[in-house]
């Protein structure tokens, strides 16, 4: 059974206080592994896909890295809009459903 | 990027009715999936919607309280049956495939009293 550890639960930033979120999982065959942002009273939003080991993608202040067993999602000078709940989900063997992890809720203040 | 609706945003419920939850994206898709997200909690599978069959469910969720339909490639609806108050959630719709990006709709949120 795939499996998806978020950690930590819940992080405090300052504004331009740079730090990493981090997703642990353990899955059968690994097709995918997802960042979404959720709002509050809103759906997951889509960030990053990461295929493979040592892949990287960017976008603005985030930036998501894999490894064959974590992969991290790197805040660099966060503002205030950058609060959500970051999620973190795997695909893997032949299903197309995704396994996701409880989450770790972000608030950057001023 | 498939953008995903959902009708209705949020209801409320007397216990032992039903809801049905409608989920239309802008093009198709290869599957559609129904999730559950309880208050602070994050998201559980509910089933996969297959277009044309039966849907596939997971461990603890069973047809006769989640009937699900996908007569196409576009459209899917979930029903909530003889509902009570732990059934209160909010209910997600995505769309994707293997490999593909899965986009979710906005949510339906349901009250139970």
């Amino acid at each position: 059974e795939d499996q998806v550890t978020q950690s930590p639960e819940a992080l405090r930033l300052q504004e331009g206080e740079s730090s990493s979120l981090n997703c642990s999982y353990t899955v059968s065959g690994l097709r995918g592994l997802f960042w979404y942002r959720q709002d509050p009273g809103k759906g997951p939003e889509f960030l990053f896909t990461l295929y493979s080991a040592g892949e990287e993608k960017e976008k603005e202040r985030l930036k998501a890295t894999l490894t064959k067993k974590e992969s991290f999602l790197h805040i660099t000078a966060p503002k205030p809009e950058d609060s959500a709940t970051y999620l973190c989900a795997v695909q893997g063997g032949t299903a197309s459903k995704l396994t996701f992890g409880t989450g770790t809720r972000l608030q950057v203040t001023l | 990027s498939a953008v995903i609706s959902q009708k209705p945003s949020r209801d409320i419920c007397q216990r032992g009715t039903s809801l049905t939850i409608q989920c239309q994206v802008d093009s198709q898709v290869t599957m559609m999936f129904w999730y559950r997200q309880q208050p602070g909690q994050s998201l559980t599978l509910i089933a996969t919607a297959n277009q044309g069959s039966e849907a596939t469910y997971e461990s603890g969720f069973v047809i006769d309280k989640f009937p699900i339909s996908r007569p196409n490639l576009t459209f899917s609806t979930l029903t909530v049956s003889n509902m009570s108050p732990e059934d209160s959630s909010i209910y997600l719709c995505s769309g994707g495939g293997l490999q593909e990006t899965q986009y979710f709709g906005p949510g339906t949120r349901l009250l139970v009293l």
